[in-house]
């Protein structure tokens, strides 16, 4: 099944520094999710994002929506031990009519005291 | 409000039987769709109900079905099982109109 190239693949970052991470896609997507998933547990919804060019933040968390509808990119400022999951983009379809997320390859976050 | 629940949690069955997985939306919330997540294929779309009906389908065998029910609980159904589809099953709602899916903590199903 398709899905979308995430990047980068795993991180390792000192606790207090800034995450950056992107997805892009060969499609156009008309919304951008990202969610985040613990072990064992659902993906956890962060950000969803309905516009190209819309810039949107969630405390730490500010999540963009390519210009192009191509790509999405996530960044997490000062980040903290509780940071540490898979984070996953996932791209929609128009909001009213279908339900159909295609997800990213996730990006794997260790937080390091 | 409470979130998408999904019953069971765990479940081990041995090639060939069948297993079906149940999810309960968040309360209002009238679409429901199912994903498997997998090491190798990551998180693949298996279908969306919506109002009982099946809006949309992925591209799994049609061992795997589902249906929605008048409370918009949804339950979902593998037949003669295999070996590959040991995954975590995840249902995710909506609400009509919105682009935001909520989802459950999945059933993680053991194919022996």
């Amino acid at each position: 099944g398709q899905q979308l190239n995430q990047s980068p693949q795993s991180m390792f970052i000192q606790e207090g520094e800034d995450v950056s991470m992107n997805c892009t896609s060969s499609s156009i997507f008309n919304t951008w999710l990202w969610y985040k998933q613990d072990p064992g547990e659902g993906p956890v919804l962060l950000i969803a994002l309905y516009k190209a060019g819309e810039l949107t933040s969630n405390g730490r968390l500010t999540a963009q929506f390519g210009i192009t509808r191509k790509d999405s990119f996530l960044n997490i400022s000062a980040s903290i031990p509780s940071d540490v999951g898979i984070y996953f983009c996932a791209g929609g379809p128009n909001t009213g009519t279908a339900s159909k997320l295609t997800f990213g390859t996730g990006t794997r976050l260790q937080v390091t005291l | 409000k409470a979130g998408v629940t999904q019953t069971p949690r765990y479940l081990i069955k041995t090639r060939g039987q069948q297993v079906t997985l149940s999810c309960s939306p968040i309360s209002g919330h009238r679409s429901v769709s199912w994903y498997q997540q997998t090491p190798g294929q990551g998180l693949q779309f298996l279908f969306e109900y919506f109002s009982e009906t099946q809006r949309n389908k992925g591209n799994f065998p049609g061992r795997f079905s589902g249906r929605q029910f008048s409370n918009s609980r949804s339950e979902m159904n593998v037949s003669t099982l295999e070996l590959g589809d040991s995954a975590l099953y995840l249902c995710a709602s909506r609400r009509t109109g919105g682009g935001e899916q909520f989802f459950g903590p999945g059933t993680r199903l053991t194919v022996l």
